[in-house]
C-alpha cells in the first residue's frame, strides 16, 4: 500500500537558518505530493502541492520538488522565521483514492 | 468566512461509554472526511462522506465506529463503548467537489478524546 515516510524530529533551528524536512514515499501510479503544515492550536493547513515529476510546489517561502528517480519531496526554506514554528505533514494521493496517506510529521521549533 | 468547525475540542469519556464527535464542513464544501492522530503518529483515514452517503470507509474499524453525514447538520463521528485505545486525536476535513480529487482538503483544529 501507499506510505509516506519523514523526517523524524522535533527539529530545533534558530531564526535564519536553513531548513530541510525529508520526505520518502512509495506509492502506486503517480501520486500527488503535497505538505501541510499545522500550527499550534489549529487545524492542518495545505501548503503547497506537486501533481507531476519535476514540479516543484512554493508557497511562504518554501519549496518542495517532485522527484520521481528518488521518490522524494524534501521540504526546504532558505530563511526559517520564528513564525513557522508548526508541524510539517507529508502527504500524498494516489489512483482513484480520495484520501490522503500522511507522514508521521515532523515538529519544527524556531528560536529568536 | 468560518473554516471546519468541530466540537467538542476535548472530550474525556469512561470505558464503556459512547463518544460522539461533530463536524461542520466549510460552506460550500459537501464531501467531509474522517481523520485519526494517535499518539506519535501521523494522520489515519478513516471515512469519506457526501450528503446521505458513505464513500469509502475502508478505514474505519469493524466495529463499535460509524459515522454519518445527514442532509442536514453536521457530519458525526460515532464510537459506541470506548476503550483506551480510541484516545486520538479526530480531525474533520471537507473538500469541494471540484477539489475532490486534487487532494487538497480543509481541516477543523480536532476533537481530542480521551478515554480513562
Amino acid at each position: 500500500g501507499d506510505s509516506v515516510t519523514q523526517m523524524e524530529g522535533p527539529v530545533t533551528l534558530s531564526e535564519e537558518a536553513f531548513l530541510t524536512i525529508n520526505c520518502t514515499y512509495t506509492a502506486t501510479g503517480y501520486p500527488s505530493l503535497f505538505w501541510y503544515v499545522q500550527y499550534p492550536g489549529e487545524g492542518l493547513q495545505l501548503l503547497l502541492k506537486a501533481t507531476k515529476a519535476d514540479d516543484k510546489g512554493s508557497n511562504k517561502g518554501f519549496e518542495a520538488t517532485y522527484r520521481k528517480e528518488t521518490t522524494s519531496f524534501h521540504l526546504e526554506k532558505g530563511s526559517v522565521q520564528v513564525s513557522d514554528s508548526a508541524v510539517y505533514f507529508c502527504a500524498l494521493t494516489s489512483g482513484s483514492a480520495r484520501q490522503l496517506t500522511f507522514g508521521s510529521g515532523t515538529q519544527l521549533t524556531v528560536l529568536p | 468566512n468560518a473554516g471546519v468547525m468541530q466540537n467538542p475540542r476535548h472530550l474525556v469519556r469512561r470505558r464503556g461509554q459512547e463518544a460522539r464527535l461533530r463536524c461542520s464542513p466549510m460552506k460550500g464544501h459537501s464531501h467531509v472526511y474522517w481523520y485519526r492522530q494517535l499518539p506519535e503518529e501521523g494522520l489515519k483515514f478513516m471515512v469519506y462522506l457526501q450528503k446521505e452517503n458513505i464513500i469509502d470507509e475502508s478505514g474505519m474499524p469493524k466495529e463499535r465506529f460509524s459515522a454519518e453525514f445527514p442532509k442536514e447538520g453536521p457530519s458525526i463521528l460515532r464510537i459506541q463503548q470506548v476503550v483506551r485505545g480510541d484516545s486520538a486525536a479526530y480531525f474533520c476535513a471537507s473538500s469541494s467537489p471540484g477539489s475532490t480529487n486534487t487532494g487538497e482538503l480543509f481541516f477543523g483544529e480536532g476533537s481530542r478524546l480521551t478515554v480513562l
